[in-house]
């Protein structure tokens, strides 16, 4: 398995803080990405990097930031927290095989509540 | 837009043969990948298809049809571990190759 760590994997913030969540990836895969994930919206992309300082927003990237300044390390940042941003968050890394397959791996998800 | 439409729930008995299809409502994209996800955890991947047809990976099948704008996953010899949501997924070339997926469809595997 690709090596894909978040942190912290559990936390409890209030409104109005900011709040950042780390994505750690060890296989040196070029395009990281951050979801969240509500009941009946499945996964939203919020921000993805093509490359080291190369990102660009998704769906759902009003009140989001991100920062990638190594290969390895994705940072998503919550400018000041909403309770409407309580959220399962993934990080997932995006493997590139020969003859074009690719394969996504995923955090272990980080369960924020702004409270 | 870019859309895929995936049923929310799909119930099985153990033993069975089950189809959860995608649709999808866009064009030019790379391929069409199934992820699967148990309750309180991480998404794993299942398949991919970058051409249309039929890939095959031990109990689980997946289909494209690019023409019909449609795809399945098919699994078989179904077993309680299968319990979990099913997600498929596009890769869009624009944006610098992200990653959209559905809703994703619940599978509920009973005795």
């Amino acid at each position: 398995d690709a090596g894909i760590t978040q942190s912290p994997r559990h936390k409890v913030t209030e409104t109005g803080t900011p709040v950042t969540l780390r994505c750690h990836q060890t296989e040196n895969h070029r395009y990281m990405y951050w979801y969240r994930q509500d009941p009946g919206h499945g996964l939203r992309l919020i921000h993805y990097s093509y490359g080291v300082k190369d990102t660009d927003k998704g769906e759902v990237s009003d009140g989001y930031s991100v920062s990638r300044s190594k290969t390895e390390d994705f940072l998503l940042t919550l400018e000041s927290a909403t309770s409407s941003q309580t959220s399962v968050y993934f990080c997932a890394s995006m493997a590139e095989y020969r003859g074009g397959n690719t394969e996504a791996f995923f955090g272990q998800g980080t369960r924020l509540t702004v409270v | 837009g870019q859309s895929l439409e995936q049923p929310s729930e799909v119930t099985a008995v153990e033993g069975a043969i089950v189809q959860i299809n995608c649709t999808y409502q866009t064009s030019g994209f790379y391929g069409l990948s199934w992820y699967q996800q148990h309750d309180g955890g991480a998404p794993t991947f299942l398949s991919y298809n970058a051409l249309d047809g039929l890939e095959e990976t031990g109990r689980f099948s997946s289909f494209l049809s690019r023409s019909d704008s449609y795809g399945y996953l098919l699994l078989q010899e179904l077993q309680m571990k299968d319990s979990a949501s099913y997600f498929c997924a596009v890769r869009f070339p624009t944006g610098y190759s992200t990653l959209t997926f559905g809703k994703g469809t619940m599978l509920l595997v009973s005795p």
